[in-house]
């Protein structure tokens, strides 16, 4: 099983939508959790950090339910510069090493 | 500098020949870290440092696979003898305490 699972997608949506994607994590002692941007032959760049309560900015909600393992990111009002791969990314405790999820490609069209 | 500094970023070589690949992190910053990712999938973790600890060498995939790391700052990741599966973008990053990474751009490497 892989530390971090996503759904790779594509996700196509028209402009304005309200999108949600899920995460999955193995490792019950992970201690942190992000959200990566990665643009098409980009680098990755971080989105925001998930906070246990849930957290928001702007358009972009990020949820964590650490019972279940599972990460989740709302993006609300979709535009067509949110069209990229969306990473999932977990911190393991006693560590920096961050682990990444193989990402979920969102397409926003017209 | 202001940013993860990678050089080069291109690089096609011959299989069989050793290549370097450079990471000039942000200033300051202790920790740094080799990813590569191969087409069309995610980040693989290959080395971290930290500091003046032992680097975290678990996720290097051969012996032909090596990295250093000179004065806290400046990386050099070496393949040796390399492959056709070798060829992926070579990303660095670094941090300075437990928040997210800063990336560089990558180094794309091609094999042939």
């Amino acid at each position: 099983r892989k530390e971090v699972e996503q759904d790779p997608g594509p996700f196509n949506v028209p402009e304005g939508a309200t999108v949600a994607f899920n995460c999955t994590y193995s490792n019950s002692a992970s201690q942190s959790f992000f959200w990566y941007r990665q643009d098409c032959r980009k680098e990755p760049k971080l989105l925001m950090s998930v906070y246990s309560s849930g957290n928001e900015d702007g358009r972009f909600t990020a949820q964590l339910n650490r019972a279940s393992q599972y990460i989740s990111l709302l993006i609300r009002d979709s535009k067509l510069s949110d069209s990229a791969t969306y990473l999932c990314v977990v911190r393991a405790g006693g560590g920096n090493k961050l682990t990444f999820g193989t990402g979920t490609q969102l397409k926003v069209e017209l | 500098g202001a940013g993860v500094s990678q050089s080069p970023s291109n690089k096609v070589t011959e299989k069989g020949k050793d290549v370097e690949l450079r990471c000039d992190p942000i200033s300051g910053h202790t920790a740094l870290y080799w990813y590569r990712q191969s087409l069309g999938q995610g980040l693989e973790f290959l080395i971290y440092f930290q500091g003046n600890s032992a680097p975290d060498k678990s996720g290097l995939p051969s012996d032909r696979f090596s990295a250093e790391r000179t004065g806290g700052s400046v990386s050099t990741l070496t393949i040796q003898r390399t492959q056709q599966e070798d060829s992926a973008v070579y990303l660095c990053a670094s941090s300075s305490d437990s928040y997210g990474y800063t990336f560089g751009s990558g180094t794309r490497l091609t094999v042939v």
